[in-house]
């Protein structure tokens, strides 16, 4: 299986900071990932797929980019309502599997 | 609008089995290709496995195969994963999914808990 690690696991940031999450995959997924954001108590939400489309109805201060083993999802300016953990996904090869999670909280 | 409901969750003992459904409406279901993810309390997710819009194909995470089941019965607009010989590691909220295992999609059940334990 393809291992996904996600760094740091925990980040804390102000109010209108740039904030960068990172997700780095075992082996090359060919740019084959997407982005779920989780808020306490609700399913995974879609925020990008491959790499770096975003979903219908995301706000458009949240991107993604990456290619290789390496990938990153950028939000260009921290809401208080993106309180949540965001989760990579690779899908590049079976099984997919998820990265282990970045909780993000406002400082 | 889309609406993925799954039931059947509960306290189970180790070694039983359980069957989980999770009925879809506001789209065609026999369209779409299904899975089933799952999240422990850890907050560890893991894709399970996917069947094909006509039930004819299955695909399942390897740790998973030989006792999860992904069925489907499109007459009644209805997946269902059946988990057998459970274990304290199944213990999670179990989600459908609509979509295969690339899992590009914003429609998720609000999941399911089930618990393993004596």
């Amino acid at each position: 299986d393809i291992q996904m690690t996600q760094s740091p696991s925990l980040l804390s940031a102000s109010v209108g900071d740039r904030v960068t999450l990172n997700c780095k995959a075992s082996q090359n997924i060919n740019k084959n990932l997407n982005w779920y954001q989780q808020k306490l108590g609700e399913a995974p939400k879609l925020l990008i797929y491959y790499t770096n489309n975003l979903q219908t109805g995301i706000p458009s201060r949240f991107s993604g980019s990456g290619s290789g083993t390496d990938y990153t999802l950028t939000i260009s300016s921290l809401q208080p309502e993106d309180v949540a953990t965001y989760y990579c996904y690779q899908y590049n090869s079976g099984p997919g599997t998820f990265g282990g999670g970045t909780k993000l909280e406002l400082k | 609008e889309v609406q993925l409901v799954e039931s059947g969750g509960g306290l189970v003992q180790p070694g039983a089995s359980l069957k989980l459904s999770c009925v879809a409406s506001g789209f065609t279901f026999s369209d779409y290709w299904m899975s089933w993810v799952r999240q422990t309390p850890g907050k560890t997710m893991e894709w399970i496995g996917d069947i094909k819009y006509d039930g004819s194909y299955t695909n399942y995470a390897p740790s998973l195969k030989n006792r999860f089941t992904i069925s489907r019965d499109n007459a009644k607009s209805t997946l269902y994963l059946q988990m057998s010989n459970v274990r304290s590691e199944d213990t999670a909220t179990y989600y459908c999914t609509r979509g295969g295992m690339v899992l590009i999609t914003k429609h998720w059940g609000q999941g399911v808990m089930v618990t393993v334990s004596s």
